[in-house]
């Protein structure tokens, strides 16, 4: 069965510094999805980036960033100029293949602190 | 993208009852997902519902517990049934279309 870990239960950044969380995960398949979910206190589920297993450039939505090692099975996240609104839960998700099951599988998150 | 509503956005109930989530869709979708987050915990996945079959749940998750209808391709209920207060939790609906996106969530307090 697919595992996703995040060894981070917390982290904080200053107010436009950069941090990077962290996330591994175990599969057999070749072809996958991997996603970073932000949830704020308001607890709603926020896409903030995907990758597909079988693209070697990592995605990139403007200051959010990923480090996709498919080798090491690596998948991290950075966010540069850090603001306050980045504070929230950040969960790493698998999917596996097209045409599968389209279920998620999360870690078990990181609380991101931003200070001012 | 999806709009995805739920009600109620949150419950108090009595240990021994049954609440049921609505899930709504704006859109036409296949699958939907029913997910558990108890408290400082990630989510978990209870079941998968396909409209027209029987929804398919996963390990440690049982019908007669979480009974779950999808009755058209843009709604879906979860009922919890015979609550205990370790059902107490957020629980959200998802749908799978180029992402999977997901509703606000259902907080349940059961005492």
């Amino acid at each position: 069965a697919q595992t996703v870990t995040q060894s981070q239960p917390e982290m904080s950044v200053q107010e436009a510094e950069t941090v990077t969380l962290s996330c591994t995960y175990d599969t057999s398949e070749s072809d996958y999805y991997l996603f970073w979910y932000k949830q704020p206190p308001s607890r709603q589920m926020i896409l903030v980036i995907r990758q597909e297993a079988y693209k070697q450039q990592n995605a990139t939505e403007n200051r959010f960033s990923v480090n996709f090692q498919k080798a090491a099975k690596s998948f991290s996240l950075k966010i540069s100029d850090s603001q306050l609104g980045d504070a929230a839960m950040y969960f790493c998700a698998y999917r596996g293949p097209q045409g599968g099951s389209e279920k998620l599988v999360f870690g078990k998150g990181t609380k991101l602190t931003v200070n001012p | 993208s999806a709009v995805i509503s739920q009600k109620p956005s949150r419950d108090i109930c009595q240990r021994g009852t049954s609440l049921t989530i609505q899930c709504q869709v704006d859109s036409q979708v296949t699958m939907m997902f029913w997910y558990r987050q108890q408290p400082g915990q990630s989510l978990t996945l209870i079941a998968t519902a396909n409209q027209g079959s029987e929804a398919t749940y996963e390990s440690g998750f049982v019908i007669d517990k979480f009974p779950i209808s999808r009755p058209n391709l843009t709604f879906s209920t979860l009922t919890v049934s015979n609550m205990s207060p370790e059902d107490s939790s957020i629980y959200l609906c998802s749908v799978a279309l180029a992402e999977q996106f997901f509703g606000p969530g259902t907080r349940l307090t059961v005492l």
